[in-house]
């Protein structure tokens, strides 16, 4: 079945530098992936999707990239905030079409 | 901005009692689900609805755990005889369906933390 790996280690960074998170997949390439954002005792919410035939998608300051090959997809969140700071999800769809999450890896953002 | 409503926010219950958690999905979705979060894990997929009736169900959503749309607005999910290891966030989340080229965007609500003692 599908695994999502994402580094369950929590990413400290400095405002205004560019945060990269990395979510791997292990079995077949999905028609496309999808980030979300999760604060605390809260539900996720969406950020963006990335189709398997686009290599790079961005929004604002968020960029996520697409690699088949590796089975990877990078999320990256520009000139970064302390609002930023939150826990991200990678998601996809398993071979059933439901939509499975990986573990989420927790960004904190410095002032 | 449309968004998906869950009530209770907190319930609080003794092992063995039955609990219903409420949702209101947005309301020109199609597609119902039930994902689960025990504190610290991943956000785990429970059941999913279409059509009135179940499209899917993990292992988790054994015979104890029920869904139900009663009215055409509320998505319900029941926990019959609850169990200590159902302590956990549930989220509900629903979906316009697999629009153009399969994608299947959810929009969650809240969640509702259940503690059974």
């Amino acid at each position: 079945s599908q695994k999502i790996e994402q580094n369950s280690e929590a990413l400290n960074i400095q405002e205004g530098k560019t945060a990269t998170l990395t979510c791997n997949y292990t079995n077949y390439s999905p028609a496309y992936l999808q980030w979300y954002r999760q604060d605390p005792g809260r539900g996720p919410v969406f950020l963006l999707l990335i189709r398997e035939n686009e290599k790079e998608k961005r929004k604002e300051r968020l960029k996520v990239t697409f690699d088949t090959t590796l089975k990877q997809s990078l999320f990256h969140i520009t000139a970064s905030q302390p609002a930023d700071s939150a826990t991200y999800l990678c998601a996809l769809a398993d071979n059933t079409g439901k939509l499975i999450f990986g573990q989420g890896t927790t960004l904190q953002v410095k002032p | 901005e449309p968004e998906v409503t869950q009530t209770p926010s907190h319930q609080v219950t003794q092992m063995g009692q039955e609990v219903i958690l409420r949702c209101v999905p947005i309301s020109n979705h199609l597609y119902f689900y039930w994902y689960r979060q025990i504190l610290g894990q991943k956000v785990e997929f429970l059941v999913s609805f279409y059509n009135n009736e179940i499209s899917e169900k993990s292992e988790i959503f054994d015979d104890q755990f029920s869904v139900e749309r009663p009215d055409g607005s509320n998505f319900t999910l029941k926990i019959r005889s609850t169990k200590l290891e159902d302590s956990a966030m549930y989220f509900c989340a629903s979906s316009g369906g697999t629009g153009g080229g399969g994608a299947n965007v959810l929009t969650f609500g809240a969640g509702s933390r259940l503690t059974v003692l």
